[in-house]
């Protein structure tokens, strides 16, 4: 089966860097997504890694180490509205069906 | 262009009735995802559709059924409705053939109470 661990809760200042990591554990691993959810809101997609490195994307920076079986999303310059719950999702198959972990949720504080 | 659309919003149904979820795909998107979130848990994916065919399929039993229609939007169909099938139903779209990696756009979802 597959399976996500990323900590439930993460809280930073305004201006900060923070970084959220995700570990995980599946078969036929194609790539590691990132995406973002404000609270009432639909998921919205933030970068995608299907290959070892750092992807840039703005503020925010997304890395994968597929040897470590470990990715983490990098948000910098932290803003107000960046508190929301962050989830990173494996595709395990080449039709790009996502497997989903728990959410981490970013509290950033003035 | 016309981003995901969801219908309806919200529902109320009683343990063992039978609910249809709609859901209109982005424009040009021919792949449609069902996902299921429980209050505080991530998404968990349900099936997806490409070009009217089921695609793929998570850990979900029967009753959880499809359709994807010729303009590829979408139905799900959740029979004999259980208390634990409350939760937020999220329909996705992306691009050509659901290549992985392609973006997903999720709609605002259909916010489903069983009581």
């Amino acid at each position: 089966g597959q399976s996500l661990e990323q900590p439930s809760e993460v809280t930073a200042v305004e201006g900060a860097i923070v970084q959220i990591n995700c570990t995980y554990q599946t078969s036929g691993f194609y790539g590691l997504s990132w995406y973002q959810q404000h609270d009432g809101g639909a998921p919205t997609f933030l970068s995608y890694n299907a290959l070892d490195g750092l992807e840039e994307t703005g503020r925010f920076s997304s890395f994968l180490s597929r040897s470590d079986s470990y990715g983490y999303l990098l948000l910098q310059e932290l803003q107000m509205k960046d508190s929301a719950s962050y989830f990173c999702a494996v595709s395990h198959n080449a039709g790009n069906m996502l497997t989903f972990g728990g959410g981490t949720r970013l509290m950033v504080k003035p | 262009e016309t981003g995901v659309t969801q219908s309806p919003t919200h529902l109320i149904k009683t343990r063992g009735q039978q609910v249809t979820l709609r859901c209109s795909s982005q424009s040009g998107h021919n792949t449609v995802s069902w996902y299921q979130q429980a209050l505080g848990q991530g998404p968990q994916f349900i099936f997806q559709y490409y070009r009217e065919e089921e695609n793929g399929r998570g850990n979900f039993p029967p009753r959880f059924s499809g359709l994807q229609f010729p303009n590829y939007s979408s139905e799900l169909n959740v029979n004999a409705l259980e208390l634990d099938d409350s939760a937020l139903y999220l329909c996705a779209s992306s691009p050509t053939s659901g290549r992985a990696g392609n973006e997903q756009y999720f709609g605002p979802g259909t916010r489903l109470t069983v009581t």
